[in-house]
């Protein structure tokens, strides 16, 4: 059981340049995010699904878009990648929207945007 | 819209002190508050979940309150060792399961 696993693990990107960051989990999770975490700060959480074939906007979608085609994964692309975009990205999964269930995290991708 | 506060940013104790931290939380209409441990370069590990029902959960050294009509939720850690040397974030849910952290105490334990 691997958990919450992220591909890659660093990326540096160049400025207009596009990627997809793929999350997966194997514990039939059904929500699943994306959070950034920028130097000093908390978790802000970018986009979401409560299910497979749907996506929610969070705090922070502005530039990136997210897709769920199977339960299981869940990817997240940069369509022209900008230097306020350099972060850690952190994929994380939880069963239900039921209080007592935590959501469980990937070890992050770290992202560099020159 | 939901803020989520922890003070101090930074705290270093020498090994065997008890360490309290804190996080605050302006809208009270919570359904749970979760304490993360980071690493240096690595993810989030849950420590406690507290339910917006509790007022407490504990997990060996770890102890964690809450106090909701007041924002409020500390973290104790007993008898701190220089393992426990880490970034301890808080986390509150509210509706739609979407969290929202705080900005973290980045701990020091001093042999």
């Amino acid at each position: 059981n691997a958990g919450v696993t992220q591909t890659p693990k660093f990326r540096v990107l160049k400025t207009g340049q596009s990627m997809t960051l793929l999350c997966a989990q194997d514990m039939n999770h059904e929500y699943m995010y994306w959070y950034r975490q920028d130097p000093g700060m908390g978790l802000r959480l970018i986009h979401y699904s409560v299910g497979e074939g749907t996506t929610a906007k969070g705090e922070v979608p502005d530039g990136y878009n997210v897709s769920r085609l199977k339960k299981q994964n869940f990817l997240l692309g940069l369509e022209s990648a900008a230097p306020s975009q350099t972060s850690v990205y952190f994929c994380a999964s939880s069963e239900t929207s039921q209080s007592s269930y935590e959501q469980y995290f990937g070890p992050g991708t770290r992202l560099t945007v020159t | 819209k939901q803020e989520v506060t922890q003070i101090p940013a930074a705290l270093s104790v020498p090994e065997g002190e008890n360490l309290v931290l804190n996080c605050s939380f302006t809208d009270s209409a919570i359904y749970n508050l979760q304490w993360f441990r980071q690493d240096p370069g690595k993810g989030l590990t849950s420590l406690l979940l507290i339910q917006s029902s509790q007022r407490e959960q504990t997990s060996g050294r770890l102890n964690a309150s809450l106090d909701k009509s007041s924002g409020r939720s500390t973290l104790y850690i007993a008898a701190s060792q220089p393992g426990d040397s880490a970034t301890y974030l808080c986390a509150v849910e509210a509706a739609g399961n979407k969290l929202t952290f705080g900005g973290g105490t980045r701990v020091l334990v001093k042999p």
